[in-house]
């Protein structure tokens, strides 16, 4: 089983609605945001990236959007399918010569 | 995951042995960074190598070392386990150190210290 799940706060979602995943990142200076997405007995998979010049960023299905007034950073994914059951974690880099810096994650749960 | 393995995939180990898990890259990445993940925790960086015998270290290196004598490989060695580093550990690799995209984990190395 995915025993690094267990104390995870849970967002369950009808299949076909949108998920909005939150995230309040620590560090007012860091100028790039990722999110990844975790499957159980994976390693984390990049989902988007967004810059800290940018407030809002499309791809496929996932849209990220960043407050910096708030610290704040959000992934919503449209029309949620169950393949999209998995952990989200975002990570924040404070500059350009520093590892990034990961929260603690947010599982989604899919409900068919 | 492509460009990055990491081995064992799982391991069983009395407390006080020495262990190293192994990290192989074949992406010629030059940053590469050991991760463990736990429970309430998420992931927390470990160490980190930007180059040939160049490492750092990260939030939670006590009772870790790392080395890496090539840029393909980058072990971990925990030289006298302990139960707290029960975890699940990942190496990731990146061409630059945020990484363009982010970083490439591998899948994991599940270690129990009995």
């Amino acid at each position: 089983g995915e025993s690094v799940g267990l104390h995870l706060p849970t967002l369950s979602v009808q299949e076909g609605d949108n998920s909005i995943i939150n995230c309040a990142y620590s560090n007012s200076a860091s100028d790039y945001f990722i999110w990844y997405k975790q499957e159980s007995g994976k390693g984390p998979q990049f989902i988007i990236d967004i810059r800290s010049n940018m407030d809002k960023r499309q791809g496929q299905r996932v849209t990220v959007l960043l407050n910096k007034t708030v610290k704040h950073l959000s992934l919503q994914i449209a029309a949620t399918q169950p393949g999209d059951s998995a952990v989200y974690f975002c990570a924040e880099a404070y500059s350009g010569n520093t590892p990034l810096v990961f929260g603690k994650g947010t599982r989604l749960s899919v409900i068919a | 995951d492509a460009g990055i393995t990491q081995s064992p995939r799982h391991k069983v180990t009395e407390t006080g042995t020495p262990v190293t898990l192994r990290c192989h890259q074949t992406e010629n990445h030059r940053y590469m960074y050991w991760y463990r993940q736990d429970p309430g925790h998420g992931l927390r960086l470990i160490h980190y190598s930007y180059g040939v015998k160049d490492t750092d270290k990260g939030e939670v290196s006590d009772g870790y070392s790392v080395s890496r004598s090539k840029t393909e490989d980058f072990l971990l060695t925990l030289e006298s386990a302990t139960s707290s580093q029960t975890s699940v550990y990942f190496c990731a690799i990146s061409a630059n150190q945020q990484g363009n995209y982010g970083y490439t984990f591998g899948s994991g190395t599940r270690l129990t210290v009995v």
